[in-house]
Order: structure tokens, then C-alpha cells, then sequence
């Protein structure tokens, strides 16, 4: 069963570091997510990708996080810098342009800031 | 902005019982509400999804209902097992299938 990809599995960072997260999709899946989950609650959106352009960056605080898509495969979520309130478990997802409607989550990157 | 209320948050069975989650969903073009299944530390894993064009599902042990006009939707299970422990989240579709929106979640625990 095709897998997405992310690493690293868990991240340990200091307050105020920069820190960044990988997620290659399924291969084909046009469309990307990536999602927050704080401990206890559902999935939030941060960013959706529809090949290498941004659909959804709404609630992505921009101040500090970046994403980006560059050749429509793989992505890189970025934090600079990490805060305290930033420990979550970030989830990277895809979905095939259609017929597919369904995501595919990845195992996620645990983050913890200290 | 759109919103998917879930209930319960916790939900306690004995092993052999059904289990019943309730969710109701703001946006009224929403039309793919699938069900995740999430273990411990794992990944949410798709469990069942039902389209607006269907009032129920049903796939073995579980089944999703769907009532539009009261937009809401709610995911039985019934001759639970403890491997059925777990957290449930559901989710509404906005802008047609484009982005989904998660529920709060439900903690179920299936005891022997």
C-alpha cells in the first residue's frame, strides 16, 4: 500500500530555533496538506498545496512558518522561530487530483519545544 | 467559518456493545464526511466515508449515517472489540471536496 512519507518521526527543539519537516506524498497525489494536531484535539489545516501552488494558507501563521512545494512532489514546512505553543504533532497528507477523495495521512513529526 | 462539532468526547462500552458518534457540520455545501480512526502516537487512519448522494454505509462492524437537512452525521459501530480502543475523528468537506475540517474527536474504550 503506497505510504506518505515524513521525516523526522520526532523533534526536539529549543525555544526560539529554526526548525523544518519533510513530507513526500504518494506518488501522483496532486493535491497536499499539511495539518497541526495539538495533544487532545482534531487536525487543524495549515497549508494546502495543489501541485506547486498555495490553495490554502489561511491559517498558517506566516510571521513564523513557511511552507513550500517548489517541483509539485515533494514539501517542507518550516518554523523560525519555534515557539513553546509550536509542540504538536504535524501531519502531512495527500489526496489524488480526483476520483480519490479520501487523504492519506503520513505518520507525522512529533515536535517538542523546550 | 465552517465548523464540525463532535460528540461524545469520551465514550465508555462494554466489549460486545455498539458505540454511537454524533457530529454535526455548519457548511451546507459540505458532501464528503469521512471517519478517521487514530491509535495512540499512529497516524489517523480513513475507517469509512459517505457522500452527500447516500443517507447510509455500512462496511461489516461499521456504519455511517447521514441526515443533510439536518446536517449532521454519526458513525456506529456495533459488536465492539477492545482493539476497537482508539480515538474517532470525523470531518466535513468544504469547497466541494477540497479541504476537510475535523471534528474535536471521541475517545472510545472498549473494556473485556
Amino acid at each position: 500500500e503506497a505510504e506518505v512519507a515524513q521525516s523526522p518521526r520526532y523533534k526536539i527543539t529549543e525555544k526560539s530555533q529554526a526548525v523544518a519537516f519533510w513530507c513526500d506524498p504518494i506518488s501522483g497525489h496532486a493535491t497536499l496538506y499539511w495539518y497541526r494536531q495539538i495533544l487532545g484535539q482534531g487536525p487543524e489545516l495549515l497549508v494546502q498545496f495543489q501541485d506547486e501552488s498555495v490553495v490554502d494558507d489561511s491559517q498558517l501563521p506566516k510571521d513564523r512558518f513557511s511552507a513550500e512545494r517548489l517541483k509539485g512532489v515533494d514539501s517542507t514546512l518550516k518554523i523560525q522561530p519555534a515557539e513553546l505553543g509550536d509542540s504538536a504533532m504535524y501531519l502531512c497528507a495527500s489526496r489524488s487530483r480526483q476520483g480519490d477523495y479520501g487523504y492519506t495521512f503520513g505518520s507525522g513529526t512529533r515536535l517538542t519545544v523546550v | 467559518g465552517e465548523n464540525v462539532e463532535q460528540h461524545p468526547s469520551t465514550l465508555s462500552v462494554q466489549e460486545g456493545d455498539s458505540a454511537v458518534i454524533k457530529c454535526t457540520y455548519s457548511d451546507s455545501a459540505s458532501n464528503y464526511f469521512p471517519w478517521y480512526k487514530q491509535e495512540l502516537g499512529k497516524r489517523p487512519q480513513l475507517i469509512i466515508d459517505i457522500r452527500s448522494n447516500v443517507g447510509e454505509k455500512k462496511d461489516q462492524r461499521i456504519a455511517v449515517t447521514l441526515n443533510k437537512t439536518a446536517k449532521h452525521f454519526s458513525l456506529h459501530i456495533t459488536e465492539t472489540q477492545p482493539e476497537d480502543s482508539a480515538v474517532y475523528f470525523c470531518a466535513a468537506s468544504i469547497r466541494g471536496f477540497q479541504k476537510l475540517v475535523f471534528g474535536t474527536g471521541t475517545r472510545l474504550l472498549v473494556s473485556p
